[in-house]
């Protein structure tokens, strides 16, 4: 079935870093859409990027991403790390279908000073 | 931005009880919907819901399980009876278009069943 795997339950860096989160995904259909949701300590999920565009970079608030179908990733990225930055990072997949997001478990990032 | 408001945040029932958790999406969306999330484990899908109807539906949502948004009022998850395997988080999210639209989500409804 349709599912989304993120291999970083959690990561820890330095203010400054480079931060990367992985994000796979499996689906048997070719036009995946893909999503990244942010959620802050006692807030709601909100979304960070999404894209339906292989080979694409998608930005956002310093963030960006690229889906590949190739690969089937859709990695968050961002050049340097900032303490606000630290949040429950969510890559989350949709496909045919009235709009169901089908989550991976989540990555907890921590940035430090 | 948009908001969406879960009323109640935490929630204490006895198994066997009923439970109904509230929602209220952003004014103008037309599709809702409810995930669960089990301490410790990723967001799962339970049901979508358009015009009155349930589009679709995990294996998830049991028999227990209800929804409805009577007359534009809040958008409703009934669980009845509850069960302890009941126990999570429960988000509400809502789009205002279907098909991989942007969806905005509560900040959780917290259920333990005891």
């Amino acid at each position: 079935g349709d599912s989304v795997t993120q291999t970083e339950g959690l990561v820890t860096l330095t203010e400054g870093l480079p931060v990367m989160l992985n994000c796979t995904y499996q689906t048997i259909y070719s036009n995946p859409f893909l999503f990244w949701y942010v959620q802050h300590l006692n807030e709601s999920p909100r979304l960070l990027l999404k894209s339906f565009t292989d080979n694409k970079r998608t930005e956002h608030q310093g963030f960006h991403a690229t889906l590949h179908k190739s690969s089937s990733s859709f990695h968050l990225q961002k050049s340097s790390a900032q303490l606000s930055d630290s949040a429950l990072y969510y890559c989350a997949l949709s496909v045919i279908s009235y709009n169901v997001l089908y989550f991976g478990s989540g990555t907890k990032l921590t940035v430090e000073p | 931005g948009p908001k969406v408001l879960q009323i109640p945040s935490h929630q204490i029932i006895d198994m066997g009880q009923m439970v109904t958790l509230n929602c209220d999406p952003v004014s103008n969306h037309l599709y809702f919907y409810w995930y669960k999330q089990i301490l410790g484990q990723q967001m799962e899908f339970l049901v979508n819901f358009y015009n009155g109807k349930v589009m679709e539906k995990s294996k998830l949502f049991k028999d227990q399980f209800s929804v409805e948004r009577p007359d534009g009022s809040y958008f409703t998850l009934k669980i009845q009876p509850t069960a302890l395997e009941d126990s999570a988080v429960y988000f509400c999210a809502s789009s205002l278009q279907p098909n991989q639209d942007t969806q905005y989500f509560g900040p959780g409804t917290r259920l333990l069943v005891l």
